[in-house]
């Protein structure tokens, strides 16, 4: 059973610098990873996806890479702002079926 | 385009009650997936559709629940009776099966049970 791992689960980071979250998961056999950021009270936004043949996906200042062999990706937010305070998820895509896997997710605070 | 479509947006009910959740899917999507999300598990996926027919329920947490999907445009969650226990956020996410197969999920039902 593929297993979805999130770290840190909780990150706080004053306005303006770059992080990443990391995403890490068991069976190398997948079809695709997609981050999605959900606010509290809210649904899941998807951020970005990333197809198993590719390296990274870029959207503005977010910046999304895989390396499939090793089972993990990693989320680069560049110049955050406040704005960016939220839970961020990945989930992961088997070659088989249509099943998607999520990790716990990384809450993240941004502090003005 | 609109997004997917839950509804309701709140539901408030007593325990024993009959509670339906209902999903309208983006339009030419043919998978359809209904999660349930609470502090304490986060996101577990419940059951999944690939062309209306149910492919995986193990998820499903007992008889209490269960998931139709009588067409390509809509669907429903059951749960009878209701417990306490089943309250939680439920939402309801749609893919095609070819092309990038992002998902997009809907705003969610918040389910209480007193």
């Amino acid at each position: 059973k593929q297993e979805v791992t999130q770290i840190p689960a909780a990150l706080s980071v004053p306005e303006g610098e770059n992080l990443v979250l990391n995403c890490s998961f068991t069976d190398s056999a997948i079809y695709n990873l997609q981050w999605f950021r959900q606010d509290p009270g809210k649904g899941l936004t998807s951020l970005l996806l990333i197809q198993s043949s590719q390296r990274e996906q870029t959207s503005g200042r977010l910046n999304a890479s895989l390396d499939k062999s090793s089972g993990r990706s990693t989320l680069y937010i560049a110049a955050s702002q406040p704005g960016d305070s939220a839970t961020y998820l990945c989930a992961v895509r088997r070659n088989t079926g249509n099943q998607f896997y999520f990790g716990t997710g990384t809450s993240l605070t941004v502090i003005p | 385009d609109a997004g997917v479509i839950q509804s309701p947006r709140h539901e408030v009910t007593e325990m024993g009650q009959e509670v339906t959740l209902r999903c309208k899917p983006i339009s030419g999507h043919n998978s359809l997936f209904w999660y349930r999300q609470t502090m304490m598990r986060g996101l577990e996926l419940l059951i999944y559709f690939n062309n209306n027919v149910p492919i995986d329920d193990s998820g499903m947490p007992e008889d209490r629940f269960s998931a139709k999907m009588p067409n390509a445009s809509f669907s429903t969650l059951k749960i009878q009776p209701s417990e306490p226990r089943d309250s939680a956020v439920y939402f309801c996410a749609s893919s095609i099966s070819g092309g990038d197969k992002a998902q997009y999920f809907g705003p969610g039902t918040r389910l209480l049970v007193l």
